[in-house]
């Protein structure tokens, strides 16, 4: 079984510090991590992946993550927020690929950033 | 470059009425395709999945049903909704070319039964 903890439902931080969105996982085999992005009423936007090299991985509008295996994390980053990052956050995580999976994603509960001004 | 549809994009529904959503995926052949359900802008689950034409899989037992009459098409249907048939409903798509492809979400389905 695989799951995925979002351990603070609610993050606020100032507009131009750095935020930092928490994930946990648990999986059997490597781990595909993943970071979406949702604004109100519109659907999800693929933020970054980690599949396998480097622990610290780039993705969209400035975001970045690092994969931390001892601690089974991958927190979201960015040093910087700005007041359009004010959005929910998901993080996801599935095992490793196998012929024929359906390669579900396991989502966690989600965690709503608020930059204020 | 890939895109998904759905539609309608809002949708007001009585109890008991039928329904039927549509997600349509286009620049990509032979896809993964997904359902979930948003509740109260939170936590996603996954209602069904398909791998290819004619094969569902349920995830949740429910009065909804999923078909996937096409290759890039992927319906949700239920023949009498619930009140607890509302929520935003998310198709998503991921590639079956390497095992690695991310699910890209589409725009949702904003479905209230009253």
């Amino acid at each position: 079984a695989q799951s995925v903890a979002q351990p603070e439902d609610q993050v606020n931080v100032a507009e131009g510090n750095p935020l930092t969105v928490k994930c946990t996982y648990s999986v059997s085999g490597n781990p595909y991590l993943f970071w979406y992005v949702q604004y109100p009423n519109r659907g999800l936007q693929f933020l970054l992946k980690y599949i396998t090299g480097d622990n610290l991985v780039k993705g969209s509008y400035g975001f970045e993550a690092e994969f931390n295996k001892s601690q089974t994390s991958f927190h979201l980053k960015k040093p910087s927020a700005l007041v359009s990052d004010s959005a929910l956050y998901f993080c996801a995580v599935r095992v490793g690929f196998s012929s024929g999976s359906a390669r579900q994603l396991t989502f966690g509960s989600g965690t709503q950033l608020t930059v204020l001004p | 470059s890939q895109t998904i549809h759905q539609w309608p994009a809002t949708l007001v529904q009585p109890v008991g009425s039928p329904l039927s959503l549509e997600c349509t995926v286009e620049g990509t052949s032979n896809p993964n395709l997904y359902w979930y359900r948003q509740a109260a802008g939170r936590g996603l689950q996954l209602l069904f999945y398909s791998v290819g034409i004619g094969q569902i899989s349920s995830e949740v037992p429910q009065n909804l049903s999923a078909s996937r009459p096409q290759d890039r098409q992927f319906i949700l249907s239920s023949k009498k909704l619930l009140l607890s048939d509302s929520g935003f409903y998310l198709c998503a798509w991921t590639g079956r070319a390497t095992s690695t492809d991310t699910q890209y979400f589409g725009p949702g389905t904003r479905l209230t039964v009253l």
